[in-house]
């Protein structure tokens, strides 16, 4: 069946650091793919998207680039914050299918 | 912001008994989702409703968990009778779906953090 795998973390960067969290992709058809951050005590947000290969999703400085040779969607930011601290899942819904897909969820700690 | 209510938002209760869980999907949203999050296993769909009709339960153990949608402004989660390993935070989300076609994107609500003794 459909899968995601991402790093798990957890991740601790300083203010300003580059980020990258990996997410590779298993799933039959042509899917979408979604990057959901949850800061804690809340639910899920949808941070960005993209629909179909080659399309980059982008939000709030975080871009990720959907790379079907490669299955994956690795979430990066040039700059992080301490406002960016939370868990960030990679999520996928398959061709064909309603479903979301979740990975396990990276944890990120970003201090001043 | 038109957002996903839960109620409650914690709840802690004795082994045995029978917990409701609610959700009030965002207005105009007529696809609901039920989710579990737990340490162990992440998140978990558990079923999801289209214009209140159930179309997949089968992440919910049938014995124990029972999901309806009353009316479209109401989805409810009942556990009966709940157990320690039910112990997780349970989310609702909700988006504008279309029949046969990639749903929009879901919003979430907070949650209800559930505790069983």
């Amino acid at each position: 069946g459909d899968s995601v795998t991402q790093m798990e973390g957890p991740v601790t960067l300083s203010e300003e650091a580059f980020l990258t969290i990996n997410c590779t992709y298993t799933a039959t058809g042509y899917p979408s793919l979604f990057w959901y951050v949850q800061y804690p005590g809340e639910g899920l947000q949808l941070l960005l998207k993209a629909t179909k290969a080659d399309d980059k999703g982008s939000n709030k400085g975080f871009e990720a680039t959907y790379r079907k040779e490669t299955t994956s969607f690795h979430l990066e930011k040039g700059s992080v914050q301490v406002s960016d601290s939370a868990v960030y899942f990679c999520a996928l819904v398959g061709g064909g299918s309603e479903k979301l897909v979740f990975g396990k969820g990276t944890k990120l700690t970003v201090n001043p | 912001d038109a957002r996903v209510t839960q109620t409650p938002r914690h709840k802690v209760t004795e082994m045995g008994q029978e917990v409701t869980m609610r959700c009030q999907p965002i207005l105009g949203h007529n696809t609901v989702f039920w989710y579990r999050q737990t340490m162990m296993q992440g998140l978990e769909l558990l079923a999801y409703f289209r214009n209140r009709a159930p179309l997949d339960d089968s992440g919910m153990p049938k014995d124990r968990f029972s999901a309806e949608m009353p009316d479209a402004t109401l989805a409810t989660l009942k556990i009966q009778p709940s157990e320690p390993r039910d112990s997780a935070v349970y989310f609702c989300a909700s988006a504008v779906g279309i029949s046969g076609g990639r749903n929009q994107p879901q919003h979430f609500g907070d949650g209800t953090r559930l505790s069983i003794l």
